[in-house]
């Protein structure tokens, strides 16, 4: 079975500054995809970054970064310059071969950006 | 271009009555996914069509849950006899079909209580 772990309820940051969303994993494939999604208050699940299990560079998108460590089974969002608009629930999400492409959630991060 | 649209954005019903959620997903997309979140929670899949056809059910709670996709396109969420427990964000997605990494499109969900 897949699992996705994210052990911050809630994530205070300062308006530009940088903040790193904690997402572990657990799955037994080898080849599997981890997604991080962005939903704002009004209910909307936006796809933010996507990294694959081969690939060997960390994925990156503007001011996403998704800080990959397969050893340790994590796949880490790091959100630069943090803006006021980028306050909302993050959820990172795995895809595995063995799966019909559905996705696996985590229970999400909800990150407030400070004035 | 329009994403996935889903509609009602609210229904209202009573316990023991049958509701029908709607999902139009985008434009030559061939795979279609429910999932269901509930309140603080990330979402939880409920089923997966590839075309018309429903590749995996294997999320649907129970049988008083059913989804249709006869033409390959929009699909129906119909629920049976509604429990309180049935209250929930329902999230419809699609994504094109091939590659590990196709990342999936969320509509803006329908926002479903039970009286």
């Amino acid at each position: 079975a897949q699992k996705i772990t994210q052990t911050q309820p809630g994530m205070f940051v300062q308006e530009k500054e940088a903040v790193t969303l904690d997402c572990t994993y657990d799955t037994s494939d080898q080849s599997y995809g981890l997604f991080w999604y962005k939903q704002p208050s009004s209910g909307e699940m936006i796809f933010l970054i996507y990294q694959g299990s081969y690939d060997e560079q960390n994925a990156t998108e503007g001011r996403y970064s998704l800080n990959f460590q397969k050893a340790r089974k994590s796949a880490n969002l790091v959100i630069s310059a943090s803006q006021l608009g980028d306050s909302a629930m993050y959820f990172c999400a795995m895809r595995t071969s063995g799966s019909a492409r559905q996705l696996t959630f985590g229970s999400g991060t909800q990150l407030t950006v400070l004035p | 271009g329009a994403g996935v649209s889903q509609t009602p954005s609210n229904k209202v019903t009573e316990k023991g009555k049958y509701v029908e959620l709607r999902c139009d997903p985008i434009s030559g997309h061939t795979a279609l996914y429910w999932y269901r979140q509930s309140l603080g929670q990330g979402p939880e899949f409920l089923i997966y069509f590839q075309g018309t056809g429903a590749a995996d059910d294997s999320g649907l709670p129970n049988d008083r849950f059913f989804a249709v996709r006869p033409e390959g396109s929009v699909s129906t969420l119909k629920i049976q006899r509604t429990e309180r427990g049935d209250s929930a964000v329902y999230l419809c997605a699609s994504s094109l079909m091939g590659g590990a990494g196709g990342e999936q499109y969320f509509g803006p969900g329908t926002r479903l209580t039970v009286t």
